[in-house]
């Protein structure tokens, strides 16, 4: 495709269940970024992958949080036995490899907590 | 403990007129910044960037000025115009850049 994209666009859950969502980065771009912005708040970096591996997890806000990414491409995000405080837009972007390269945002998925 | 401040969380300017949306920082490391504009609903876009290395970078209605020593940035839009109201967001990124850290973001209406 031409751009990032995610899915689902929106998801609402009950409290503790699981959900794992999915970024698809611009074909070529072996660097992924996860972020959330909660409301109000500013862009909150979670992880990045350069290729399939993950240097850098400490962005993680606990250990329910967990990422990966195969084939250099997709990855998804799970949070697992989710929280109110999980309720966010979390946004995925792409550049084309690790350092000062513009990144290229998706749309979000919005989740809500209930 | 924020590294990446935006102070204004608003700014409205008349049409026409100049948008100036300021960012600071406390890291010194960072060595690259970029500005970000976001729709509701949608993902951040990027707009323009700057190296440490310059003080000023321009494109089209925008340009960026880096104040190093006071670890200051500042984006200018002339002439604002109605389409620019968006959330505004600085991010920096230290030598390597593998990880952007952005600001808070400050939300400007231009007014027509």
């Amino acid at each position: 495709g031409a751009g990032v994209s995610q899915s689902p666009s929106n998801k609402v859950t009950e409290k503790g269940k699981d959900v794992e969502l999915r970024c698809d980065p611009i074909s070529g771009h072996t660097a992924l970024y996860w972020y959330r912005q909660s409301l109000g708040q500013g862009l909150e970096f979670l992880i990045y992958f350069q290729g399939n591996s993950a240097p850098d997890k400490s962005g993680l806000p606990s250990d329910r949080f967990s990422a990966e990414r195969t084939g250099g491409s997709v990855s998804t995000l799970t949070i697992q036995r989710t929280q109110q405080e999980d309720s966010a837009v979390y946004l995925c972007a792409s550049s084309l490899s690790w350092g000062p390269y513009e990144q290229y945002f998706g749309p979000g998925t919005r989740l809500t907590v209930t | 403990d924020q590294q990446v401040k935006q102070n204004s969380p608003s700014l409205s300017v008349q049409e026409g007129r100049i948008s100036i949306l300021n960012c600071d920082y406390t890291n010194s490391m960072f060595d690259y910044f970029l500005w970000y504009k976001k729709y509701p609903a949608e993902g951040p876009t990027f707009l323009i960037s700057i190296s440490s290395i310059k003080d000023k970078n321009e494109d089209g209605r925008f340009t960026v000025f880096l104040n190093k020593s006071a670890k200051h940035l500042s984006l200018h839009i002339v002439p604002s115009q109605p389409g620019d109201s968006a959330v505004y967001f600085c991010a920096a990124s230290p030598p390597g850049g593998q990880n952007f850290v952005f600001g808070p973001g400050t939300r400007l209406s231009v007014l027509p």
